[in-house]
């Protein structure tokens, strides 16, 4: 069965240092990968998706996120975090079998001024 | 969230009522989808539908209705068969169940029974 796992619940980190939110994944067949952010009480928002190609794709407000396929991860990234990314990001999967996504718990990112 | 409403905002029921939360949306997008979100549980599929009067239960249906008699329009009911409704409720569109497709969410309605 297909599944994806963001192994910390919270991250924690200083404005202006670097982040990173690990998602790992399990999926026959090739990956299709996908981040969200979501602020309270709204919906979420789509940040980068991995389809083929380059291995580090980048999205929307400064964040990347790089696919390992003998790691089976995909690690979103920031160079310098900022305290408005403060939010509860989201890795997904696209079920190879019925093309539904199947999501990760959430990772909820804090970061101090 | 633009292109997709959701409404209302925020919903309070009694137990024993059913309830109908509106989702609509001016992208011309063939694929809906909705979605339960609790918290530490992520979201968790309840219905989808690929084209206007068709639909598919999702992994949670159970509770739950819909229907889609128009292609902007994909409204879910909670039953009073849904034991424990008290959820955020989250709305989502491609433009065609394809691989490949971002799916994109509305503002969310939340939900709770009093």
């Amino acid at each position: 069965a297909q599944s994806v796992a963001q192994p910390e619940d919270q991250v924690n980190v200083a404005e202006g240092n670097p982040l990173t939110v690990k998602c790992t994944y399990s999926v026959s067949g090739n990956p299709y990968l996908f981040w969200y952010v979501q602020y309270p009480n709204r919906g979420l928002q789509f940040l980068l998706k991995y389809i083929t190609g380059d291995n580090l794709v980048k999205g929307s407000y400064g964040f990347e996120a790089e696919f390992n396929k003998s790691q089976t991860s995909f690690h979103l990234k920031k160079p310098s975090a900022l305290v408005s990314d403060s939010a509860l990001y989201f890795c997904a999967v696209r079920d190879g079998d019925t093309d539904k996504l199947i999501f990760g718990t959430g990772t909820r990112l804090q970061v101090f001024p | 969230d633009g292109g997709i409403t959701q409404s209302p905002k925020y919903l309070f029921r009694k137990e024993g009522q059913n309830v109908t939360l509106s989702c609509e949306q001016n992208l011309n997008h063939d694929a809906m989808y909705w979605y339960r979100q609790d918290p530490g549980q992520g979201l968790r599929l309840i219905y989808y539908s690929q084209i206007v009067n068709d639909f598919q239960k999702g992994d949670i249906a159970e509770g739950y209705s819909v229907s889609r008699e128009k292609k902007e329009s994909f409204p879910l009911t909670v039953t009073s068969a849904q034991k424990n409704p008290t959820a955020f409720y989250l709305c989502a569109t491609t433009p065609r169940l394809a691989d490949t497709d971002t799916q994109y969410f509305g503002p969310g309605t939340r939900l709770t029974v009093l």
